[in-house]
């Protein structure tokens, strides 16, 4: 059974850094690419970040560009989200998220989530 | 980025009503859409990829259609478990965007 179980959130001030992280299981997380998706209190789902199985490529959404960087430990199954610069804005439930290919390519279906995990950014 | 919009952005139904949410992309996507649904303070579950191609394990009361810009997700006869919310997303390219999402409430 696949599960994704993020980690990490919590209060911090604006300006702050956060590192969130993702604890695969259930399947070989190493051949499959990651994404990160956020949900702000009440709002809808937006596309943050993802990673390529090998780690190699990444590409992050405009809103966080510059200040989020994903990455990943394929020896420990665990994908990553340092969060720096933190603004009042990224206050949302981060929900780490399974492509089901490994690869590089938008075409993927995201198939897997984990139950998220909240960040509070708020002085 | 390409936007998605959807609508309604809720709809109030009965059990064993017929629903169709749509979904329109700012360009053309070709098929790369998939629709998820999602519970109250649950993570999304995915229903439908490649417009049309329902996932394992849903039911066969959801169903997708569309290619281009245009898409729809009809639920048959609703039941009680499928008071949700539900979002399109395109996967033609990076950043992939969601719609806004469509709220199923009960009548």
């Amino acid at each position: 059974e696949v599960q994704l179980l993020e980690s990490g959130g919590g209060l911090v001030q604006p300006g702050g850094s956060l590192r969130l992280s993702c604890a695969a299981s259930g399947f070989t997380f190493s051949i499959y690419t990651m994404n990160w998706v956020r949900q702000a209190p009440g709002k809808g789902l937006e596309w943050v970040s993802v990673i390529s199985d090998s780690g190699v490529t990444t590409f992050h959404s405009d809103s966080v560009k510059g200040r989020f960087t994903i990455f990943r430990d394929n020896s420990k199954n665990t994908l990553y989200l340092q969060m720096n610069s933190l603004r009042a804005e990224d206050t949302a439930v981060y929900y780490c998220a399974k492509d089901d290919r490994g690869g590089f390519t938008p075409t993927a279906v995201t198939d897997y989530w984990g139950q998220g995990t909240l960040v509070t950014v708020s002085s | 980025d390409i936007q998605m919009t959807q609508s309604p952005s809720s709809v109030s139904a009965s059990v064993r009503d017929r629903i169709t949410i749509t979904c329109r992309a700012s360009q053309g996507i070709g098929s790369w859409l998939a629709w998820y649904q999602q519970k109250p303070g649950k993570a999304p579950k995915l229903l439908i990829y490649a417009a049309s191609s329902l996932q394992s394990g849903v039911p066969s009361r959801f169903s997708g259609s569309g290619s281009g810009t245009d898409f729809t997700l009809t639920i048959s006869s609703l039941q009680p478990e499928d008071f949700a919310t539900y979002f399109c997303q395109q996967a033609n390219s990076f950043p992939r965007t969601f719609g806004g999402g469509t709220k199923v409430e009960i009548k």
